[in-house]
Parts: structure tokens; sequence; C-alpha cells
């Protein structure tokens, strides 16, 4: 079975860029996150979707994150415009409820961000 | 405050040593989810397991097990007879149901380098 993938799995942009990164989970998922992972604040929860709508993006930094799932199998975070500080692993994951409650949460590999 | 602890920041053995990950929770949810991750060199997060508050059960899988304790809110992970193939950062993670449990707190991992 096809796990969660994304892509680009590393991206070297300049500071100023616009940058996206895109998710598609896993069929049948009806949870999606993004998550960051950095040296100084280890993993963070950014956004999460539930059926395509945004239920939590209190962990988005600042308006230079926007995030999208335009339908069930695909979803971006853009970075407009990026900055230094924005180097980090990106992290898409889903989860489908369990009928026992609490999700089950898979990750992707990671997408790699360095700006310069 | 911090939901998770994994005191080991990084943990060296000799191949074939028995090897634990300790992971202490805090949480005032009557019910939440326990988890451990492996994240290999590679950089993926590959999920291992999850537990339900509810399940103190101990659970064994090959050469992984797994003891949970509430009464001193613990989620030790052991493995036993490691190999190098196990060198990656271990991290354990909580959801609580009263967030909807679809936000993990990870803890800041544990380095296990396994030496051949």
């Amino acid at each position: 079975d096809a796990g969660v993938i994304q892509s680009p799995r590393h991206e070297v942009t300049e500071m100023g860029q616009e940058v996206t990164l895109r998710c598609k989970p896993i069929s049948g998922h009806d949870y999606l996150f993004w998550y960051r992972q950095t040296m100084m604040r280890g993993l963070e929860l950014l956004i999460y979707f539930n059926n395509n709508v945004p239920i939590d993006d209190s962990g988005m930094p600042e308006d230079r994150f926007s995030a999208k799932m335009p339908n069930a199998s695909f979803s971006t975070l853009k970075i407009q415009p990026s900055e230094p500080r924005d180097s980090a692993v990106y992290f898409c994951a889903s989860s489908s409820k369990l009928t026992a409650g609490g999700n089950t949460i898979y990750f992707g590999e990671g997408s790699w961000l360095t700006v310069v | 405050a911090q939901k998770v602890t994994q005191a080991q920041t990084e943990i060296s053995v000799v191949e074939k040593e028995d090897v634990t990950l300790d992971c202490v929770y805090e949480t005032r949810d009557t019910t939440y989810y326990l988890f451990w991750y492996k994240q290999p060199p590679s950089g993926e997060l590959v999920f291992l397991i999850r537990r339900n508050s509810f399940d103190e059960q101990n659970e064994i899988s090959g050469r992984y097990s797994w003891n949970f304790q509430k009464s001193t809110s613990s989620f030790n992970f052991t493995i036993t007879a490691s190999q190098v193939v196990d060198s990656a950062v271990y991290f354990c993670a909580l959801s609580e149901a009263g967030t909807g449990a679809n936000n993990l707190f990870f803890g800041t991992g544990t380095r296990l380098t396994v030496i051949p």
C-alpha cells in the first residue's frame, strides 16, 4: 500500500522565494497533518485538516505560511516569502479515525527545505 | 508544560545488547494515546506502536517490547539483542482525547547508536 507521499524531498531556495510543498495522503484517510521538525523546536504541528477542512491552524508560525487541501488526495503547504529560519523538515501525515478512538498518524518521508 | 519527556538524549550500545528507551508523559486527560516512532538516518518517521490509556497490557513484537505503567506515567521501549539497523532517533508521543486525539505531542527524541 502506498504511504503518504510528499514532494519535493529536498528543496534549496533563496530567501524571498515562494516555496510550495505537496502531499498526497493515504487513500481513505480523512485527516491530514503538516508537521515541522527543527533542531530548536523538535516536531511541532502546524495545521491539520479533517475532510479537507482546516480544523486547527494555531501552529502556523505566521501569515507567510498557508495550507490548502482542495480535495481528499492532495494538500499543499506554501511559504511566501521564505526566510532562512524556515529551513526545516516538513512532514505531511494522515490518519483515519479509529472506531476505538484515537488516531494512528502515518508520516511521509518529509520535505527537507533549506532557505539560503 | 512538557507533556512528553525523553530524558535520554543519546544512547550507545554494542550490537546484541538490550537497550531500554525511557518515556515519561504528563496529561490530565483520562483517555489518551501513547506512541513510539522511529526516525532512521534516512529521515522518515516510522510508526512503531500505539497504546490506549485504558489498556496497560505490555506488548511484544519481535525484538521490540513496550512497558506501559500508568502509576509512573511511563511508556518505555526495550529493544532486545540490538542490531545496527536499530540505529535511529526514537520519539515517544502523546495525544489526548480532550483535544480530539489529533495533535501528537512529541518528546525530544533519543538517538540510539548500535555499534557493530
